[in-house]
């Protein structure tokens, strides 16, 4: 069946740090592939998206691309800050089902 | 557009009793989702509706567990009896096409004690 891999944490960066958040997935088909955010206390939100190979998906800074070859959606951003303090989920649908990774802590500190 | 509604935000409960969730989705999404996200990890799949229709329960502990779409717009799930394990957050999310994404409710946080 389909599945999600992340890289494990808790991931703590210091703030203007360079972060990646590594996903892998497993699917049958051609899935389209998203990354959301959990702040604290608060509800999943979607942070970006790319529904086909090489498309580069981006949002507050954060760029994904879609790679089929090594079948990954590694999160990246530049520059984080103290706001982005959060866990951050990579999922995968491939028919009607949103299948998530373990999601990953990330904690910036000031 | 308003987003997904859900209800209560926290519920806590002794093992055995019943509790029950409700669920708003956007308006006009046909497909909505129950997930049960525990502490650490991330969210499962517990029912996938499509209108009124259930499109799959495979992951739903059906002995205890049970969900309706009545008239295929709000939800409720139902723990009956519950357990220990049950704590956890209790997400609903509707969606009116896959490839645009999907839109998440706060959650419920049922702690069984």
């Amino acid at each position: 069946g389909d599945s999600v891999t992340q890289m494990e944490g808790p991931v703590t960066l210091s703030e203007e740090a360079f972060l990646t958040i590594n996903c892998t997935y497993t699917a049958t088909g051609y899935p389209s592939l998203f990354w959301y955010v959990q702040y604290p206390g608060e509800g999943l939100q979607l942070l970006l998206k790319a529904t086909k190979a090489d498309d580069k998906g981006s949002n507050k800074g954060f760029e994904a691309t879609y790679r089929k070859e090594t079948t990954s959606f590694h999160l990246e951003k530049g520059s984080v800050q103290v706001s982005d303090s959060a866990v951050y989920f990579c999922a995968l649908t491939s028919g009607s089902r949103l299948t998530f990774g373990e999601g990953t802590q990330l904690t910036v500190n000031p | 557009e308003a987003g997904v509604a859900q209800s209560p935000r926290y519920k806590i409960i002794e093992k055995r009793q019943s509790v029950a969730f409700w669920c708003n989705p956007i308006s006009g999404h046909a497909t909505l989702y129950w997930y049960q996200q525990i502490l650490g990890q991330g969210p499962k799949l517990l029912i996938q509706f499509q209108n009124n229709g259930v499109v799959d329960d495979s992951q739903l502990p059906k002995d205890r567990f049970s969900a309706e779409r009545l008239k295929g717009v709000d939800s409720t799930l139902k723990i009956q009896p519950a357990k220990l394990e049950d704590s956890a957050v209790y997400l609903c999310a509707s969606s009116s096409n896959r490839v645009i994404g999907y839109t998440f409710g706060s959650g419920t946080r049922l702690t069984v004690v």
